[in-house]
């Protein structure tokens, strides 16, 4: 299985810090990467697809760039709805999805 | 609007079985492949099942493959997980999931709100 690992495991900014998560693939995914936001109770909702693609109705401060093995998420400036935990996932092996561990991100 | 709703958790020994539905609405249920996730308490997200959306093909997590069956009745718009031979380590909120294909690349663009399994004596 493709394993994926996100850095850092957690992350505490302030409301309107430019913030960076990194995940990086065990093996090349090409831009199958997804990023998904967990608010705490509540089920994950997807924001960038395809490595870079802003799903529909999510801000456009969350950005998504990278491929190969190496992605990143952006979010150019904090909101206090953004405080969450942030997972990644590759959908190259669609038919066995992987997740990153998660990186939680919380106010400083 | 699109909606998924996961019913059928609880409390359950190890070794019993529980079954999970997903009732879905808002959208051709017949025309999308579904997956399970699940989310062990305070842990992170791990993927369980795929099942295609004509129900032809099903894939596993190795790590509930054989106990495991995921299954659909499009008729009936609804999803299922059949759980066997439950381990404490199953214990997790369960998540039904729709997968969108945008131009081959493949996500989960709605998810249900999640349905407790505990698996405990």
């Amino acid at each position: 299985d493709i394993q994926m690992t996100q850095s850092p495991s957690s992350l505490s900014a302030s409301v309107g810090d430019r913030v960076t998560i990194t995940c990086r693939a065990s093996q090349s995914i090409g831009r199958f990467l997804n990023w998904y936001q967990q608010r705490p109770g509540q089920a994950p909702q997807v924001l960038i697809y395809a490595a870079s693609s802003l799903q529909s109705g999510v801000p456009s401060r969350f950005s998504g760039s990278g491929s190969g093995t190496d992605f990143t998420l952006t979010i150019s400036s904090l909101q206090p709805e953004d405080f969450a935990t942030y997972y990644c996932q590759q959908s190259y092996s669609s038919l066995r999805n992987t997740f990153g561990q998660g990186t939680k991100l919380e106010i400083k | 609007q699109v909606q998924l709703v996961e019913s059928g958790g609880g409390v359950v020994r190890p070794g019993g079985s529980l079954r999970l539905s997903c009732a879905a609405s808002g959208f051709t249920f017949s025309n999308y492949g579904m997956h399970w996730v699940r989310q062990a308490p305070d842990k992170g997200l791990e993927w369980v099942a795929v099942i295609y959306y004509d129900g032809s093909n099903q894939y596993y997590a190795d790590s509930v493959k054989g106990r495991f069956t995921i299954s659909r009745d499009n008729s009936k718009n609804t999803l299922y997980l059949q759980m066997n031979s439950l381990r404490a380590e199953d214990t997790a909120v369960y998540y039904c999931a729709r997968n969108l294909d945008s131009r081959g690349y493949y996500y989960f663009d709605y998810w249900g709100q999640g349905t407790l399994v505990t698996v405990s004596s």
